[in-house]
């Protein structure tokens, strides 16, 4: 079956540069959620767009920006990182005419340096 | 907000033991509870899932209880296997006709199975 799909995995920036992370979720899903993973730390939520729509907002930084575009996927664009930044971020997608359960994708590991 | 918390924070068990986690939720308006299994460089991957109108769900090795009252519920895990060493996520949402809301996650609990 297919998956939720993440990319990059991996993306190394520097201070003050921009980071776009890509994520495709699985077909005929119609809700898109992002959350931050710092190390030995639970997943955060971020944002969720469902339908295209920014459907709810948590603790997501100014900096950062996201939107789900007309074939679903969604990008989540960070701007002037900090080594803070550092962390895994997660997609999930769910449907929500079929128990709505999130299933993750494997993640972005972003390195701030 | 809701708040999830979640014990302990680490156990080993022996190979062949069961393994319990607890978890309490402070909303009462939450009504759907995962747990996710993440293994180490893997997005988390659910592996049971109880919503409020039901007190325990089991699935073969894995079962879920439900206290809505108290506020708590646990994973247990029988006969456990080194497979199923990894850390492990409850979760706590809102479902609605509308969809979920999103997952407030516990702190995790990294289960190690002792061969």
């Amino acid at each position: 079956a297919a998956g939720v799909i993440q990319s990059p995995r991996h993306l190394i920036k520097e201070k003050r540069e921009t980071a776009t992370l890509k994520c495709y979720p699985i077909p005929r899903h119609d809700t898109v959620y992002w959350y931050q993973q710092g190390p030995g730390q639970d997943p955060q939520f971020l944002i969720s767009f469902y339908e295209k729509m920014q459907s709810d907002k948590g603790s997501i930084p100014d900096r950062f920006s996201a939107q789900q575009f007309s074939d679903y996927h969604s990008e989540l664009n960070m701007s002037s990182l900090e080594l803070g930044d550092s962390a895994l971020y997660f997609c999930a997608s769910s449907n929500t005419q079929a128990r709505n359960i999130q299933y993750f994708g494997a993640g972005t590991r972003l390195s701030v340096l | 907000g809701e708040n999830v918390e979640q014990h302990p924070s680490t156990l080993s068990v022996q190979e062949g033991d069961s393994a319990v986690i607890k978890c309490t939720y402070s909303d009462s308006a939450s009504n759907y509870f995962p747990w996710y299994k993440q293994e180490l460089g893997k997005g988390p991957q659910l592996i049971i899932d109880i919503r409020s109108n039901v007190g325990e769900k089991k699935d073969q090795r894995i079962a879920v209880t439900l206290n809505k009252t108290a506020k708590h519920f646990s994973l247990h895990i029988t006969e456990t296997q080194p497979e199923d060493s990894a850390v492990y996520f409850c979760a706590a949402s809102i479902f609605s006709n509308f969809g979920n809301e999103k997952l407030t996650f516990g702190t995790g609990t990294r289960l190690t199975i002792i061969p």
